[in-house]
């Protein structure tokens, strides 16, 4: 199994710019988790799936960010518009069944806001 | 506010010395403690704990629980430089939607 697969692994954009990031889960996984990582704040669960369907999206910072899950194999998180303050690495992850089940994290994709 | 400590923050050590860390969690219906290993990418589960007072074992690393205190403990015995890494501690609540909650993480540097 390839693992979960997030693209793009690196981006740089302008203050302002829409980004959205892309995520693949383990095949066969119900549950697709978003996080961000900083230094500050460290971990924080952004959004959670299970069966497609968001579960908790109550870590969302603001509604500059949306995520989707159109299907099963494939996630989107975008932030429309991106600030300064949203650089971060953005890790994606999936699991069997749910929060309670070990999650696989994808590499992640670091996102610098200029 | 649910809340997860984890101490030290940083900690650097020699090879072959045995290291704790220490994860304390204030939550609202805990139901189960996780940790995870994150070296230079995406964080790698370790061990998931949900009773008191049983350990968890893999080679080297151990981990127990202690729900009547509300911490957990990782230990490192023998360590290599290959355990060089942010070890993070995380809880699982339950409730109306689960969620999971994080600790800032403890940094270890294993020296040869």
């Amino acid at each position: 199994d390839a693992g979960v697969i997030q693209s793009p692994r690196h981006e740089v954009t302008e203050m302002g710019q829409e980004v959205t990031l892309r995520c693949k889960p383990i095949s066969g996984h119900n549950s697709l988790f978003w996080y961000r990582q900083t230094m500050m704040r460290g971990l924080e669960l952004l959004i959670y799936f299970n069966n497609n369907v968001p579960i908790d999206d109550s870590g969302m910072p603001e509604d500059r960010f949306s995520a989707k899950m159109p299907n099963a194999s494939f996630s989107t998180l975008k932030i429309q518009p991106s600030e300064p303050r949203d650089s971060a690495v953005y890790f994606c992850a999936s699991s069997l069944g749910g929060v309670a089940d070990t999650q696989y994290f994808g590499p992640g994709t670091r996102l610098t806001v200029l | 506010e649910d809340k997860v400590v984890q101490s030290p923050l940083s900690l650097v050590v020699h090879e072959g010395d045995t290291v704790t860390l220490n994860c304390s969690y204030e939550v609202t219906n805990f139901r189960s403690l996780l940790w995870y290993k994150q070296e230079k990418k995406a964080p790698t589960f370790l061990f998931m704990l949900t009773s008191s007072g049983i350990e968890k074992k893999s080679g080297r690393l151990s981990s127990i629980l202690d729900k009547k205190e509300l911490f957990s403990i990782l230990n490192i015995t023998a360590t290599q430089t290959g355990d060089s890494a942010v070890y993070l501690c995380a809880v699982i609540t339950q409730g109306g939607s689960e969620k999971l909650v994080f600790g800032k993480g403890t940094k270890l540097t294993v020296n040869p």
